[in-house]
């Protein structure tokens, strides 16, 4: 059974810094891409950031380019997301998402979703 | 911010045959196929439509998606109190992955 578990999430002052993680198991980690989606509050779904299956390739969203680094370990089964200077508005949901074979966004597995606060 | 536009909300009875737009552009919708999500309240996404109009295993045949140059739609026939949920749009679009503003459905 494919599982997605994210953690690492909490509350961050404006500024600061988090490093989620997203522990995947069930199927074979390494040959697929891996991407972050994040939901504000009462709001819609915002993809952020993926990573191809050996970690050669990644891409962002202009909000989070300069500020997220998106990386995975394929010894571990692990997913990360480096956000750094983060704002009140980074506050959101953050999920991680598998996307179906031979693809990069259909996402057909999401974690439950780690909740990340920024406020002062 | 999204590029990908839905109506804020929708609509029906039980039974009736409810239709969600997802209007785009060539970059996006126009040259990739589209993908549905059904968010049920407080839960995870959950993939509906892949592929503009294939269902994974699993989802009823209530569903289903069509798209038409840079929109998309998709329509749930025979509607449930169970399908009251958030519906999104998404496609490829120049390397990145966009989602639509969203649509609550609601049966009434």
């Amino acid at each position: 059974e494919v599982q997605l578990l994210e953690s690492g999430g909490g509350f961050v002052q404006p500024g600061g810094s988090l490093r989620l993680s997203c522990a995947a198991s069930g199927f074979t980690f390494s040959t697929y891409a891996m991407s972050w989606v994040r939901q504000a509050p009462g709001k819609g779904l915002e993809w952020i950031s993926s990573i191809s299956d050996n970690g050669g390739s990644t891409y962002s969203a202009d909000s989070v380019k300069g500020r997220f680094t998106i990386s995975r370990d394929n010894s571990k089964n692990t997913l990360y997301l480096q956000m750094n200077s983060l704002r009140a508005e980074d506050t959101a949901v953050y999920y991680c998402a598998k996307p179906m074979s031979s693809s990069w966004y259909r996402f057909d597995y999401w974690g439950q979703g780690t909740l990340v606060t920024v406020s002062s | 911010q999204s590029v990908l536009t839905q109506p804020p909300s929708a609509s029906g009875t039980p039974g009736q045959r409810v239709t969600i737009s997802c209007s785009g552009s060539s970059s996006n919708i126009g040259s990739n196929t589209v993908n549905w999500y059904q968010q049920l309240p407080g839960t995870a996404p959950k993939l509906l439509i892949y592929k503009n109009n294939q269902r994974p295993s699993g989802v009823p045949d209530r569903f289903s998606g069509s798209k038409s140059g840079t929109s998309a739609s998709l329509a749930i026939s025979g509607l449930q109190s169970e399908d009251e949920a958030d519906y999104y749009c998404a496609a490829w679009d120049d390397n990145l992955n966009v989602f639509g503003t969203g649509t609550k459905v609601t049966v009434l």
